[in-house]
């Protein structure tokens, strides 16, 4: 069974950082590339990072380069997003998410529960 | 980047209805689209994939249709359990896109 587990959110203060990690097992992460999404409360999903299986490529939106770094352990199964400068608006719950596999331009076919990030002050 | 648009917004039906979404993208994006579906408080589910591909395990009063830039997604027959935002995304670019979701409402 695949398993998501995303950790690291809490509460920072803007202009701090926080390091989100997702812990993955039921598949073969090295294999796999992988995304992080977020939504904001009441809103929808939105796009944030990916990273491909063997971490040599990685993609932002393009409201966010430079301030969040994706990157990825294969040896401990570990997703990571590292968050910089983080403002009141990256305020969200972030899932980590795997892509399909043997599949071109493949879905999203798994998500984490999520873990809430809350910028304030 | 790609930019996708959903309608209607919100959408109020009765358990039994034909439903359907639509989603248009920015720019023709062959048959990269998918369709998720996420209740309250949860994480989103994948339902079709490639425009019509049916996830395993989805029932089969979800379809999707579509290709280039204009997509559809319909339930044939609404369920107690299928009231729910729905997602579409894009996954021609790798800097994918999401719809601003659709909420479907028990009328």
């Amino acid at each position: 069974e695949v398993q998501l587990l995303e950790s690291g959110g809490g509460l920072v203060q803007p202009g701090g950082s926080l390091r989100l990690s997702c812990a993955a097992s039921g598949f073969t992460f090295s294999s796999s590339a992988m995304n992080w999404v977020r939504q904001a409360p009441g809103k929808g999903l939105e796009w944030v990072s990916a990273i491909s299986a063997g971490g040599g490529t990685t993609y932002y939106a393009d409201s966010l380069k430079g301030q969040f770094t994706i990157s990825r352990d294969n040896s401990k199964n570990t997703l990571y997003l590292q968050m910089n400068s983080l403002r009141a608006e990256d305020t969200a719950v972030y899932y980590c998410a795997k892509v399909s596999s043997g599949i071109y331009r493949p879905p999203i076919d798994y998500w984490g529960q999520g873990t809430l990030v809350t910028v304030s002050s | 980047d790609i930019q996708m648009t959903q309608s209607p917004s919100s959408l109020s039906a009765s358990v039994g209805d034909r439903v359907t979404i639509t989603c248009r993208a920015s720019q023709s994006i062959s048959s990269y689209l998918n369709w998720y579906q996420q209740k309250q408080g949860k994480a989103p589910k994948l339902l079709i994939y490639a425009a019509s591909s049916l996830q395993s395990g989805v029932p089969s009063r979800f379809s999707g249709s579509g290709s280039g830039t204009d997509f559809t997604l319909t339930i044939s027959s609404l369920q107690p359990e299928d009231f729910a935002t729905y997602y579409c995304q894009q996954s021609y670019s790798t800097l994918y896109t999401f719809g601003q979701g659709t909420k479907l409402e028990i009328k």
